[in-house]
């Protein structure tokens, strides 16, 4: 099962950062949280993953609170095509992905 | 790198026949691939876990006689989808993860998806 809550929906400006939330409150110590996007009709894209530290990438930053029980994905220039599901996983010890329902970004011209 | 592909993208069978999709990891070995199944605004399901030269480990209510895996090869898995109904219409996806050991950090690569409509 999912072990990550997000909101159902988001907006964001073009050209603004979109910061997108995700709670996994019962996260284990070595777990990763993985975050992917999915465009109508395709597979999900790989974005980032983290486990303790903030991490950032040419797509997106990943920042994980001190108690590791949320983080948060940042696209720092949100365009168009920024526009997806984007779904953030924890990856169980089965190295198992549970997709919850994930968040839908609309980015607004 | 890390390109995963899928064929056919797109498949239209009658109901009682059986259909067959393949996955394959172009450009790294992948010792474990993933099955999903996606209904119309639904997230991913994970249907099962496939092991090179081993048997597939299934998810619970996913039927295995129903759904048959076969993961040959390092690049390539396959999916039967057998005596299909229109039930089984849906967005099927595979993933492939890189490497042979076993990490915390092994990331999977998603393919692009087959839509399977049974009429």
């Amino acid at each position: 099962d999912a072990k990550t809550t997000q909101p159902p929906s988001m907006d964001c400006a073009e050209g603004r950062a979109a910061n997108l939330p995700c709670n996994h409150s019962t996260i284990s110590g070595n777990e990763y949280v993985y975050w992917y996007r999915q465009i109508h009709s395709q597979g999900p894209q790989y974005i980032i993953h983290g486990l303790k530290n903030n991490e950032t990438n040419e797509m997106a930053s990943l920042i994980i609170t001190e108690d590791r029980k949320s983080s948060t994905l940042i696209l720092p220039h949100a365009t168009l095509r920024d526009t997806a599901v984007y779904y953030c996983i924890v990856r169980d010890t089965g190295n198992q992905f549970y997709f919850g329902t994930g968040t839908s970004l609309t980015v607004i011209p | 790198g890390a390109v995963v592909s899928q064929h056919p993208s797109r498949v239209i069978c009658k109901s009682g026949t059986s259909v067959k999709i393949e996955c394959r990891s172009l450009d790294f070995q992948a010792t474990t691939m993933f099955w999903y199944r996606q209904f119309p605004k639904q997230s991913l399901m994970l249907m099962a876990t496939s092991n090179e030269g081993s048997k597939a480990t299934y998810e619970q209510g996913v039927e295995k006689d129903k759904f048959l895996i076969n993961h040959a090869s390092l690049t390539l898995s396959t999916l039967t989808v057998t005596s299909a109904h229109p039930e089984d219409s849906s967005f099927y996806i595979c993933s492939a993860r890189e490497g042979g050991a076993v990490g915390p950090t092994d990331t999977q690569y998603f393919g692009p998806g087959t839509r399977l409509t049974v009429l």
